[in-house]
């Protein structure tokens, strides 16, 4: 299946642990996101690559540390994990453009103990 | 700012029509698209305005007024697996043409 796939789905930890979250799409985009969405409801982005390359890394603690090996991945590492941490974390991808819409994947909801 | 405004939850009645709003600030508007946010599920994209007037697809429309800073979003023909949140986002072009997303619009459709 063609799609922006996120693994895992749920992940349960504790404070104070480090845990990484995986992005793939096999849709032949160039630019990947991750977004933030809070009990809110609020979706934020977080980070965007282009070709592997940072292009905006908005005002996120540094305990978050994307990761771009090549243009169809992108990782979410986080240190020292936090309460306040708790959200589902979606990755998307999209062709390099301003018209270009974004294609979401299914989300990794985060819960910190 | 990156002020966009949405109403925050809705109502209507299945088979009829919904008109969901979204107000923006215009200095450097560079698109707006609409998302539809099933509970639980990832955002999935509805539509794209970059001029002004009305882009309709199926049941689904939207609507930009680039010198109002104002879009909506039309639902005819309403089904009861409509319910759920739809979201305005807009780029603007001195924020890097970032998307930026609203707080969402809560659409309940009753029988």
């Amino acid at each position: 299946d063609t799609a922006v796939s996120q693994t895992p789905k749920y992940l349960v930890t504790q404070m104070g642990n480090d845990k990484s979250i995986k992005c793939e799409q096999n849709l032949g985009h160039d630019t990947m996101y991750w977004y933030k969405q809070d009990s809110k409801k609020f979706l934020k982005i977080m980070f965007s690559y282009n070709n592997k390359e940072l292009i905006i890394n908005e005002t996120v603690p540094n305990r978050f540390s994307p990761k771009s090996p090549d243009k169809a991945h992108l990782n979410l590492h986080i240190n020292s994990l936090e309460l306040g941490d708790s959200a589902v974390y979606f990755c998307a991808s999209s062709h390099q453009g301003a018209r270009n819409e974004q294609y979401f994947g299914p989300g990794t909801r985060l819960t910190v103990t | 700012g990156q002020n966009i405004d949405q109403p925050t939850e809705m109502t209507a009645t299945e088979g009829a029509i919904v008109q969901i709003n979204c107000t923006y600030q215009t200095s450097g508007f560079n698109g707006l698209f609409w998302y539809q946010q099933h509970a639980g599920e990832a955002p999935t994209f509805l539509s794209y305005n970059v001029l002004d007037g009305l882009e309709e697809k199926g049941r689904f429309s939207s609507f930009l007024s680039r010198s109002k800073g104002y879009s909506y979003l039309l639902l005819k023909e309403l089904q009861m697996k409509d319910s759920a949140s739809y979201l305005c986002a807009v780029r603007w072009v001195e924020y890097g043409n970032k998307l930026v997303f609203g707080a969402g619009t809560i659409l309940r459709v009753k029988s």
